[in-house]
């Protein structure tokens, strides 16, 4: 167990909804992190958040957005799904401290769009 | 362009065979690379963090090395439970902190 919780742990939707998916990092890591896995993608880096601001951003679709509250937790919200959307979906967090910077990675949460 | 490729992408092992699987990168200047393994469906475990050239880690069955250029995981007398993916990344110096992912290397490791 990591120490990062992620739910809901499956999610089923329809192509052109919106969901939610929620993150708690690790006791006292600041940042948070969204991956997205599908089978021929591999891992791909979303964004980042460091203590509640926007620290780095990679192939994030537009219609995807995300947040960190004061309390740490994040939530990675995708509008407008499409069937292309449906992958795995993982946060991590790291306590970016001097000389650590590995990330911790979450159980994820399956996001099927039919 | 920060890269990050993994080789093979995957390998077939009897139990007690022993190999090693390999992580090229190319980073302008490196901060750390990083060694996960990943079972199906789940996240990816940490295994190692390197920092610089010449630095060694071992965990139980497992050795990561590295070099300016690539690291190797070192695979000793594996076992059936050793079977998963195993996912090298790199992060760059500099103020952004994300970290490129190969694709992984699957190993099944036969008993």
């Amino acid at each position: 167990d990591s120490g990062v919780t992620q739910t809901p742990k499956h999610l089923i939707t329809a192509t052109g909804q919106r969901v939610t998916l929620r993150c708690s990092p690790r006791s006292g890591d600041l940042s948070v992190y969204w991956y997205q896995q599908s089978l021929d993608q591999g891992l791909q880096f979303l964004i980042q958040y460091y203590n509640g601001e926007e620290r780095a951003k990679g192939n994030i679709l537009e219609r995807f957005s995300a947040q960190q509250f004061p309390d740490l937790h994040s939530e990675l919200n995708l509008s407008s799904l499409e069937l292309g959307d449906s992958a795995l979906y993982f946060c991590a967090s790291s306590p970016r401290t001097s000389g650590r910077h590995e990330q911790f990675f979450g159980p994820g949460t399956r996001l099927t769009v039919l | 362009e920060d890269q990050v490729t993994q080789s093979p992408e995957a390998l077939r092992l009897q139990e007690g065979e022993s190999s090693s699987l390999n992580c090229s990168y190319t980073v302008s200047g490196l901060r750390g690379l990083f060694w996960y393994r990943q079972d199906p469906g789940k996240g990816p475990e940490f295994l190692f963090t390197l920092y610089s050239a010449g630095e060694e880690k071992e965990k139980e069955r497992l050795k990561a090395t590295l070099t300016k250029k690539e690291s190797f995981l070192h695979i000793t007398a594996p076992k059936p439970e050793d079977s998963a993916t195993y996912l090298c990344a790199v992060q760059a110096l500099g103020r952004d902190d994300k970290i490129i992912f190969g694709k992984g290397t699957r190993l099944h490791i036969l008993p």
